[in-house]
């Protein structure tokens, strides 16, 4: 069992959707809990951090935590045919693991 | 700008030629790391550097070498390279070990024929 799963998609949502991306892990000692983008041809950059269960927003974007299911999830609201790109996931103990990434594709 | 630059950006090489991979971080950061990304991997990590001189290895480090001798740059070697090695290649870096801040380069697209 890998210690980070996440569902590869890919997702293709209308202009204007909800977007739910999931990510489920096996290591309870896990401390920080993260979202990257990565858009094609680039390197991941860091979306949103969070450390504690529950909700933390960033404008569109919503994080959450849940510790007690070791479920987190990045929600997108209003999506945007700018918001097409992989989403990874990632967690740290020590050092930083990722999830596969979820690919999206937002279209107008 | 804060940034962590990657040279080459796409590179084709035989098998059994040496390479190296450069990465520089302008940000003072202690902590260095390279990733390989493959179809269905993910982002793995092959080698650490917690600070000068010191590194270790990450989960998939057969085949590579790294080494820090400054702060700011972090080269990763491939001596005898496979063609197992094809892969896009990611540096990293962050002010601190096990933090969330890390800044990634734009990555090295390898491919060894």
């Amino acid at each position: 069992q890998k210690e980070v799963e996440q569902d590869p998609g890919p997702l293709s949502v209308p202009e204007g959707a909800i977007v739910s991306l999931n990510c489920t892990y096996s290591n309870s000692a896990f401390q920080y809990f993260m979202w990257y983008r990565q858009y094609s041809r680039k390197g991941p950059e860091l979306l949103m951090y969070t450390y504690s269960s529950g909700n933390k927003e960033d404008g569109r974007f919503t994080a959450q935590v849940d510790k007690s299911s070791k479920y987190i999830s990045l929600f997108i609201r209003d999506s945007q045919p700018s918001d097409s790109a992989t989403y990874l996931c990632a967690m740290t103990l020590e050092v930083l693991i990722f999830g596969t990434g979820t690919r999206l594709q937002v279209f107008p | 700008e804060a940034q962590v630059t990657q040279n080459p950006r796409y590179l084709i090489t035989v098998t059994g030629k040496k390479l190296t991979v450069t990465c520089s971080q302008n940000m003072n950061h202690e902590y260095m790391s390279w990733y390989r990304q493959d179809p269905g991997l993910g982002l793995r990590q092959i080698y650490y550097s917690m600070n000068v001189e010191v590194t270790d290895k990450g989960d998939v480090p057969e085949g590579y070498k790294v080494s820090r001798k400054e702060k700011r740059n972090f080269p990763l070697i491939l001596e005898s390279p496979s063609p197992n090695q094809t892969s896009l290649y990611f540096c990293a870096s962050s002010s601190s070990w096990g933090s969330y801040g890390y800044t990634f380069g734009s990555g090295t697209r390898l491919t060894v024929v």
